[in-house]
Order: structure tokens, then C-alpha cells, then sequence
């Protein structure tokens, strides 16, 4: 699997946009890239996933550059309740995909 | 439509003794995968488990642990004579299919302490 980088910790202002990067320099064609948070010691919660495209949802936009060696996460108007800690992840297809391989990930401090 | 669940959601048990983990994937969800969080760690994958059958146990201690996922009932995680060095939160996550597109979703996790 491609292995990721992340900045180990960062704050938002609330109600600002929150841009989480991830750098994923040795992606291959056909892996995903996957964010999922962690709110204190609670289940991890899956957020957002894309292939090639930006993606968005509900909760954030999704931003990969055209070479796919780095995307952004975004969390567009940043709340108290979204104080986590942020995981990127870069997810194979095929056979061990299933596996989720969490790193260190972002420690995100929102700030009133 | 309920999430994943898990229970207990605190479990403590003395050394030696047997801790039993129950997982309740989220309805339609038949994939069912257990990932270990020790304190101050991220969360590494033990084991990967269809209905009846065990497809990747890669992530699994070879002694004391094992898990099932019968036709019927939820998922187990067992750990037979536990040691301190099993004190952690233990996350089940449920998907719908296997392949790399399937988010997982996961459930609140059992804490387990060893004293």
C-alpha cells in the first residue's frame, strides 16, 4: 500500500473552511484514497473517498491533484464537533483491499 | 437503519480469564472486520470475516485470540486468558462488499481492561 503524510497536527478557527492535507507520492493507478475521523476515543467515522475525481458529499469535498500524488480534504464551515483526529488513507483494490491501514493521522483543533 | 453495534462497550476481566467481543453488523452488511486500537496507537486490522467462513486473519495474534461470524448472531472476538497487554479498545466495522469502493463503517468498540 501507498504509505501517506500528514501533517501531525493543525487548528481551524470556527466557522472557517478547514483544508486537511495528505501527501501519497507512491499511489498507484488503482488505489483509493479514503478519510476517516476519530472524535476522542469514539469508532472511526468514515468521511469521504475517491479514486481520480474530486469528490463531495454532505459532510466535505474531497481534492486530488491531477498527478494524484497529494489531495486535500475540506471541511467547508469547520464546527467545535469536528475536533478529531483526521485519517488519510490510501486503500488498494482487489485482493487485501478490505484492510484499512490507519497512520498517525491530522489532531484537528477547532477553535471558538 | 441502525448502525454498527458492539457490546459490551466496557468489558474488564482479570488475567487468565476469557473476554468475549460481540459485533452486530448494519443490516445488508455480511463483511465483517475487527481492528485492535492499544493506547496511544492507531488502529491495526486483526481479522477479516464472512458469514461462516474467515477470509483474512493476517492481523491476528497466533495464541489466545480467534473470532467467528456465525450464519446466525453476531460476529465474536475471543480472547482466551488474557493478559495486561490486551487492555485495549477493540473496533468492529461492517461493509456491504469487499472491494477497495465499499466505505466501512464502524461501531462504538469495546474497551477492555486487564487487571
Amino acid at each position: 500500500d501507498a504509505k501517506t503524510t500528514q501533517p501531525p497536527s493543525m487548528d481551524c478557527a470556527e466557522g472557517r473552511a478547514a483544508n486537511l492535507p495528505c501527501n501519497h507520492s507512491t499511489i498507484s493507478g488503482n488505489e483509493y484514497v479514503y478519510w476517516y475521523r476519530q472524535i476522542h476515543s469514539q469508532g472511526p467515522q468514515y468521511i469521504i473517498h475517491g479514486l481520480k475525481n474530486n469528490e463531495t458529499n454532505e459532510m466535505a469535498s474531497l481534492i486530488i491533484t491531477e498527478d494524484r500524488k497529494s489531495s486535500t480534504l475540506i471541511l467547508p464551515h469547520a464546527t467545535l464537533r469536528d475536533t478529531a483526529v483526521y485519517y488519510c488513507i490510501v486503500r488498494l483494490t482487489g485482493a487485501g483491499s478490505y484492510q484499512l491501514t490507519f497512520g498517525k493521522g491530522t489532531k484537528l483543533s477547532v477553535i471558538p | 437503519n441502525a448502525g454498527v453495534m458492539q457490546n459490551p462497550r466496557h468489558l474488564v476481566r482479570r488475567r487468565g480469564q476469557e473476554a468475549r467481543l460481540r459485533c452486530s453488523p448494519m443490516k445488508g452488511h455480511s463483511h465483517v472486520y475487527w481492528y485492535r486500537q492499544l493506547p496511544e496507537e492507531g488502529l491495526k486490522f486483526m481479522v477479516y470475516l464472512q458469514k461462516e467462513n474467515i477470509i483474512d486473519e493476517s492481523g491476528m495474534p497466533k495464541e489466545r485470540f480467534s473470532a467467528e461470524f456465525p450464519k446466525e448472531g453476531p460476529s465474536i472476538l475471543r480472547i482466551q486468558q488474557v493478559v495486561r497487554g490486551d487492555s485495549a479498545a477493540y473496533f468492529c466495522a461492517s461493509s456491504p462488499g469487499q472491494g477497495a469502493n465499499y466505505e466501512q463503517y464502524f461501531g462504538p468498540g469495546t474497551r477492555l481492561t486487564v487487571t
